[in-house]
């Protein structure tokens, strides 16, 4: 089975900090997503990645960054963490196979104080 | 991007079968429709996918629509475990942007 690993289940962290959210998968998949999850607002995409080094912006990207320097890891970055930024954040991967689904990770739980 | 609707919220005796339906009329012909669901606590799970004919698979059935404007999922028999959030997503790999765009779901409770 794929596993997708975020580094923290739970993480709080100040107001201007800088955060780093880590994820792993185990399965060569080229393609690597970060989202968020807020309640009565679904999943929204922040990043994506479909190669290392490659990033795409999804639909929120103002006030963070992400990096990919190996197949297996992409990091989300908050790189001046607000208030606004407490919420659930879920990493995932997939192949480039249009046939097959998007693996979860189980997702950081940040709270910004 | 296409849309999807879901009931809120639906209950389920355990054991029973389960009809969870998406309605999806905006849908174009290269949409696939995914189900995935989301435990408390955890990452959404996929479920199932299909583009046009039903599909089954060990943990549920899709049945997709003639026209592909609505979709049902169908948990065969409800255990305690399938209690969960249930997304309907359409995604559209011919845009290259590789993404889904996920609803509020159907709250799924099961009682025993």
């Amino acid at each position: 089975d794929v596993k997708v690993t975020q580094s923290s289940r739970y993480l709080v962290k100040r107001t201007g900090e800088k955060v780093f959210l880590e994820c792993v998968q185990d399965m060569d998949h080229e393609n690597m997503f970060w989202y968020r999850q807020d309640p009565g607002l679904g999943l929204r995409l922040i990043y994506f990645s479909y190669d290392v080094k490659m990033k795409e912006k999804g639909d929120i990207p103002e006030g963070y960054s992400v990096s990919r320097e190996k197949k297996e890891r992409f990091s989300l970055i908050l790189e001046s963490a607000s208030t606004n930024q407490t919420s659930m954040y879920l990493c995932a991967s997939r192949s480039t196979d249009s046939n097959q689904p998007q693996h979860f990770g189980d997702g950081t739980r940040l709270s910004i104080l | 991007d296409a849309k999807t609707t879901q009931p809120n919220s639906m209950e389920s005796n355990e054991e029973e079968p389960v009809h969870l339906p998406c309605n999806h009329s905006t849908i174009s012909g290269t949409d696939y429709i995914h189900w995935y669901r989301q435990l408390p606590s955890q990452g959404p799970e996929y479920v199932i996918h299909g583009l046009t004919s039903n599909v089954n698979n060990r943990m549920a059935s899709l049945a997709i629509a003639e026209d592909r404007k609505s979709s049902t999922l169908i948990l065969h028999r409800a255990t305690l475990r399938d209690a969960a959030v249930y997304y309907c997503i359409l995604r559209d790999d011919t845009s290259g942007t590789y993404k889904y765009i996920f609803g509020t779901g159907t709250r799924l409770k099961v009682l025993a």
